[in-house]
């Protein structure tokens, strides 16, 4: 049973740049939120998106957008990067239905911004 | 404003000793209280979650203790070993009935186990 994925695992932007970071949910997931940590911090909820449309969003601008498909998987984009959005960006994935709170993480992706 | 607060930042601890970490917050809406533990370059992986109807839970070697009503839990790891060094987050929710809502994290506790 694969867990959450993400890819790609690390990636190098230059600011004013536009990025795209993917995720694959957990088998029998159809929730997916995204995290962002920085260094030396815990990570900060950033939106959570269950049935492709965003259910709940944390304090973050708007130029950090998503997208879940069909197949629940998800895309975080974040849009005129700033040398402060170089973190490790975490996929967590869960259910949404019933009372199930756990949320499964994937390895994150590694954002540098130059 | 900091709805999780953890301590302490950092802590060391002999194999074969009791680790503590504290948490506290704000939020009384809050009803799952999962902890996290992060291996360098990986994601959180769940250790032991606890919902507030009960004052403590127990898995193994991992313990979280709760006290709803100061709004404060912590997690003891007993018989502490070397592969117990990594980070440890404290996270705090509110599950809607609908699935989880977005976690609210602490700012995570080093912990290193000494042999």
């Amino acid at each position: 049973d694969a867990g959450v994925t993400q890819s790609p695992t690390h990636l190098i932007k230059t600011r004013g740049q536009q990025v795209t970071l993917r995720c694959s949910p957990k088998s029998g997931h159809d929730t997916v939120s995204w995290y962002q940590q920085a260094l030396g911090q815990g990570p900060q909820f950033i939106f959570q998106y269950y049935e492709e449309e965003e259910r709940q969003r944390g304090n973050f601008p708007d130029r950090f957008s998503g997208h879940q498909f069909p197949n629940y998987s998800s895309e975080l984009n974040v849009n005129a990067l700033l040398l402060g959005d170089s973190a490790l960006y975490l996929c967590a994935s869960s259910s949404g239905q019933g009372y199930q709170e756990t949320q499964y993480f994937g390895p994150g992706t590694r954002l540098l911004v130059l | 404003q900091q709805q999780v607060k953890q301590s302490p930042q950092s802590l060391i601890v002999q194999k074969g000793g009791i680790s503590i970490i504290n948490c506290a917050y704000e939020n009384t809406a809050f009803d799952y209280f999962p902890w996290y533990q992060q291996f360098p370059g990986k994601g959180p992986a769940l250790l032991i979650a606890i919902r507030p109807d009960v004052s403590e839970k127990k898995e193994g070697r991992f313990t979280i203790s709760f006290n709803k009503s100061a709004k404060q839990f912590s997690l003891h790891i007993m018989d502490s070993q070397p592969g117990d060094s990594a980070t440890y987050f404290c996270a705090a929710t509110s599950g809607s009935g609908g699935g989880a809502d977005g976690l609210t994290f602490g700012k995570g506790t080093h912990l290193i186990i000494q042999p």
